[in-house]
């Protein structure tokens, strides 16, 4: 089955871009109709949606981050990676990837459930 | 933003027990509502889907329920795997997450 693997620094300064990669495996990133999404929890706290991109390189952004978020694909590498540039304290958190189904098109726009998700990265945000 | 609320924050019960937590939406969000459990130290995983379906190889003790703004997640007889912190999560419009409900056995 389809699993996740996020991998990047752990260590990022402030004022700097934390950069991301998830690794898709056991599976095209490209098959079925999937977004692939972003999520961070900060420690002890809730679940924030940051961002999604489908392999055509659409990409919606939590407004909130937008700004700072940027999400690509690699289809060749079965990959997709996450950017937060100008980076503070408050960004200190885990960071999953995730696959995103769905089989309701809410508005006009498909929207779903995250399953799988990778086993999460913790990223500090520290001098 | 649609703003998720949940009740109650923890919860301790006993094994055996029936355990049921709730979830609010500030305004309609349908059945655009799905559960998630997640253990410490780990990811959160996918239990129910659309308020009310039971994800693949979930066992049947998890039920979900609710439309529109009020939402019910249950477990019938809770056991010890289930210690964890159970979210939910709404996709009516951008994803946002509950708070968290907190389980621990008595």
């Amino acid at each position: 089955q389809v699993q996740l693997q996020e991998s990047g620094p752990g260590l990022v300064k402030p004022s700097q871009t934390l950069s991301l990669t998830c690794t898709v495996s056991g599976g095209s990133i490209s098959s079925g109709s999937y977004y692939w999404s972003w999520i961070r929890q900060p420690a002890g706290k809730g679940l924030e949606w940051i961002g999604r991109i489908y392999t055509s390189g659409s990409t919606n952004y939590n407004p909130s981050l937008k700004s700072r978020v940027t999400i690509s694909v690699d289809t060749s590498k079965n990959q997709f990676s996450l950017k937060l540039s100008s980076v503070t304290a408050a960004d200190t958190a885990v960071y999953y990837c995730a696959r995103e189904g769905w089989i309701t098109m809410v508005r006009g726009v498909p929207w779903g459930w995250f399953d799988p998700w990778g086993q999460g990265t913790l990223v500090t945000v520290s001098s | 933003d649609i703003q998720m609320t949940q009740s109650p924050s923890s919860l301790s019960a006993s094994v055996g027990d029936r355990v049921t937590i709730t979830c609010q939406a500030s305004q309609d969000i349908s059945n655009y509502l799905n559960w998630y459990q997640q253990k410490p130290g780990k990811a959160p995983k996918l239990l129910i889907y659309d308020a009310s379906n039971l994800e693949t190889g979930v066992p049947s003790r998890f039920s979900g329920s609710g439309s529109g703004t009020d939402f019910t997640f249950t477990i019938s007889s809770l056991q010890p795997e289930d210690i964890a912190t159970y979210y939910c999560q709404q996709y009516d419009n951008l994803p946002t997450f509950g708070p968290g409900t907190k389980v621990d056995i008595k």
